[in-house]
């Protein structure tokens, strides 16, 4: 069980600008979230997949935002055009497959600063 | 809709003595209820879980959380504070009746003197 990691840990990009980033999971986890937090914030909810299908996304997600998870292993979060508003810290987290109360193994996140 | 309430931004305890973390919560089937920590500089990390049974739930590191139906609480309790508890301890909520949504506290910062 090497845990969840996450790349880039940083990223500073020009608003404007496109952005992605990565999460592994845990090998045998086929569940898969990604969040955003703020400073002084609990993570956000974005999204959530389970195997390569993605079940519910959130609302506050902008167009811009974009997640996919192509064979149900490594995950990938797009922001276009990227807005000052948009720098936070992105957090992957994945769970077990079978019981429904399952907690969650966070990654280290990626810092997101948009200049 | 789902939500959490942590009311204190930050705890302040003596180490040794007894501490407690708030968390009120809002869903609309019955509740999965979590406690997480966040220490400086490192991921968070899962400590503890109420699915169902017993209203006392024991994780790890000796904290344990009790969860109250009628008051809609599942508060972080643990007898004696050590100074490396100090962290952020976040409290979060997922609908067992559907969805995978998980709603966060917006955190309280536990902070134990010597």
């Amino acid at each position: 069980d090497t845990g969840v990691s996450q790349d880039p840990r940083h990223k500073i990009t020009k608003r404007g600008q496109n952005v992605t980033f990565r999460c592994d999971p845990i090998s045998e986890h086929n569940r898969l979230y990604w969040y955003r937090q703020t400073l002084g914030q609990g993570p956000e909810f974005l999204t959530y997949f389970q195997n390569e299908a993605q079940l519910e996304k959130s609302r506050l997600l902008s167009d811009r935002f974009s997640a996919e998870r192509p064979k149900g292993s490594f995950s990938t979060l797009e922001i276009q055009r990227t807005e000052q508003g948009d720098s936070a810290m992105y957090l992957c987290a994945s769970g077990p497959r079978g019981e429904p109360g399952y907690e969650q193994y966070f990654g280290p996140g990626t810092r997101l600063t948009v200049t | 809709a789902q939500s959490v309430a942590q009311p204190e931004d930050q705890v302040n305890v003596a180490e040794g003595n007894p501490l407690t973390v708030k968390c009120t919560y809002s869903v609309s089937g019955n509740p999965y209820l979590f406690w997480y920590v966040q220490y400086p500089n490192r991921g968070l990390q899962f400590l503890l879980k109420y699915i169902t049974g017993d209203n006392l739930v024991k994780g790890s590191y000796g904290f344990e959380a009790e969860f109250n139906k009628s008051q809609t609480s599942f508060h972080l309790k643990k007898p004696s504070a050590l100074v490396s508890d100090s962290a952020l301890y976040f409290c979060a909520v997922r609908d067992a009746t559907g969805g995978f949504k998980t709603i966060f506290g917006a955190g309280t910062r536990l902070f134990v003197k010597a």
